[in-house]
């Protein structure tokens, strides 16, 4: 698609449950990136796909928090057993050697 | 790791004024971007400064790469309105692959 593509845009869970928010980035993209956002903060960083290479998981909160990226394309961020501290704007991203265009954002209300 | 200091971290003021944000950081990055987010968006890139020095104009904004590479500014003339938002710094090494790092953003409120 033209743009990066989130879903849900917004997910209320009750605590303990686990949820899984997907990115469909910007096609030829070969950079995507995972960020969070708390009410009113700037952007933490918590994982980095880059082509066929490892992903760079040094940001990941917990051990709660896992990212796949199949095929090269789309990305699926995984939070389990999801405490009410999980509660913010998960942003994605994928880039060009110009920057980063990212997605409107999974609003994530723990409960 | 590398952070970056943006300041102010909010600002209240009245359409038409001029606006001024920075950001400083203990260390060099290659590039400074600046980036707005409007409420329910992600973020939006609004200028890219590659050069340490180099001054680049958007339409009524204005940013800076600071010759010490350790800096940047944006400027934003005449605010109207629709500059509401939370305005974002962020820095890239080149060895870092395509990271970015992000300011902690400044909240920018105009009142008509």
């Amino acid at each position: 698609g033209a743009g990066v593509s989130q879903s849900p845009s917004n997910k209320v869970t009750e605590k303990g449950k686990d949820v899984e928010l997907r990115c469909d980035p910007i096609s030829g993209h070969t950079a995507l990136y995972w960020y969070r956002q708390s009410l009113g903060q700037g952007l933490e960083f918590l994982i980095y796909f880059q082509g066929n290479s490892a992903p760079d998981k040094s940001g990941l909160p917990s051990d709660r928090f896992s990212a796949e990226r199949t095929g090269g394309s789309v990305s699926t961020l995984t939070i389990q057993r999801t405490q009410q501290e999980d509660s913010a704007v998960y942003l994605c991203a994928s880039s060009s050697v110009y920057g980063y265009t990212f997605g409107s954002g999974t609003r994530l209300t723990v409960v | 790791g590398q952070q970056l200091n943006q300041s102010p971290q909010s600002m209240f003021i009245q359409e038409g004024e001029d606006v001024s944000m920075n950001c400083t950081s203990s260390s060099i990055f290659n590039t400074w971007l600046w980036y707005k987010q409007d409420p329910g968006e992600g973020p939006v890139l609004l200028i890219a400064l590659y050069k340490a020095g180099e001054l680049t104009s958007n339409g009524r904004l204005t940013a800076q790469f600071g010759i010490t590479r350790k800096d940047s500014f944006l400027n934003i003339s005449a605010s109207i309105p629709s500059d509401v938002g939370i305005y974002f710094c962020a820095g890239r090494v080149n060895n870092a692959g395509n990271m970015l790092t992000f300011g902690g953003g400044t909240r920018l409120m105009v009142k008509p």
